[in-house]
């Protein structure tokens, strides 16, 4: 079956600092890759997104590049704000009709000023 | 426009009561999802509707929930009788398609605290 597995958190940075969030997948065929964003109080958000291999999925200066070889679709943004605290869930999706978006556990970001 | 409207934002109800959560999708959209938050157990699809009618329900944990769909901008999530284990946020979340776009729209969530 599909899964998705993030980083170990929670992850806690300084204003302006690099950020990386690992995400692995398993999934057959060629799924399609999320990640959604929960701020405090709020229901989840799609931050950004990529569809087939190669992909880079761009928003609010993050990215994530969609790896099929290592199946990877890590979350980076290179200067971080305190508006950026959050919840970050990675998903997937396969193709078809009724397919259900798989979520990993969810990883909690707070930045510091 | 209008986002995924749910309602009560909170609830606080004693073991035993009945408990219906509401949900307004996103005029146009023919999915529907209803998801359970915890810590614990993180972010749980409980069932998904395509076009008012259930297509998953293997999510719902037991025979006390129970989700309608009467019709294409409304549904309910009923918990009947709740339990202190049923405390959480439940999200209701509605989609443009079939579930395969993996593009949903969530709602804030009606946080349920079962004394």
């Amino acid at each position: 079956g599909n899964s998705v597995t993030q980083m170990e958190g929670p992850v806690t940075l300084s204003e302006e600092a690099f950020l990386t969030i690992n995400c692995t997948y398993t999934a057959t065929g060629y799924p399609s890759l999320f990640w959604y964003v929960q701020y405090p109080g709020e229901g989840l958000q799609l931050l950004l997104k990529a569809t087939k291999a190669d992909d880079k999925g761009s928003n609010k200066g993050f990215e994530a590049t969609y790896r099929k070889e290592t199946t990877s679709f890590h979350l980076e943004k290179g200067s971080v704000q305190v508006s950026d605290s959050a919840v970050y869930f990675c998903a997937l999706i396969n193709t078809g009709a009724n397919s259900k978006l798989t979520f990993g556990k969810g990883i909690t970001l707070s930045v510091r000023p | 426009d209008a986002g995924v409207i749910q309602s009560p934002r909170h609830e606080v109800t004693e073991m035993g009561q009945e408990v219906t959560l509401r949900c307004k999708p996103i005029s146009g959209h023919n999915s529907l999802f209803w998801y359970r938050q915890t810590m614990m157990r993180g972010l749980e699809l409980l069932i998904y509707f395509n076009n008012n009618v259930p297509i998953d329900d293997s999510g719902m944990p037991e025979d006390r929930f129970s989700a309608k769909m009467p019709n294409a901008s409304f549904s309910t999530l009923k918990i009947q009788p709740s339990e202190p284990r049923d405390s959480a946020v439940y999200f209701c979340a509605s989609s443009t398609r079939a579930a395969g776009t993996g593009e949903l729209f969530f709602g804030e969530g009606s946080r349920l605290t079962v004394l």
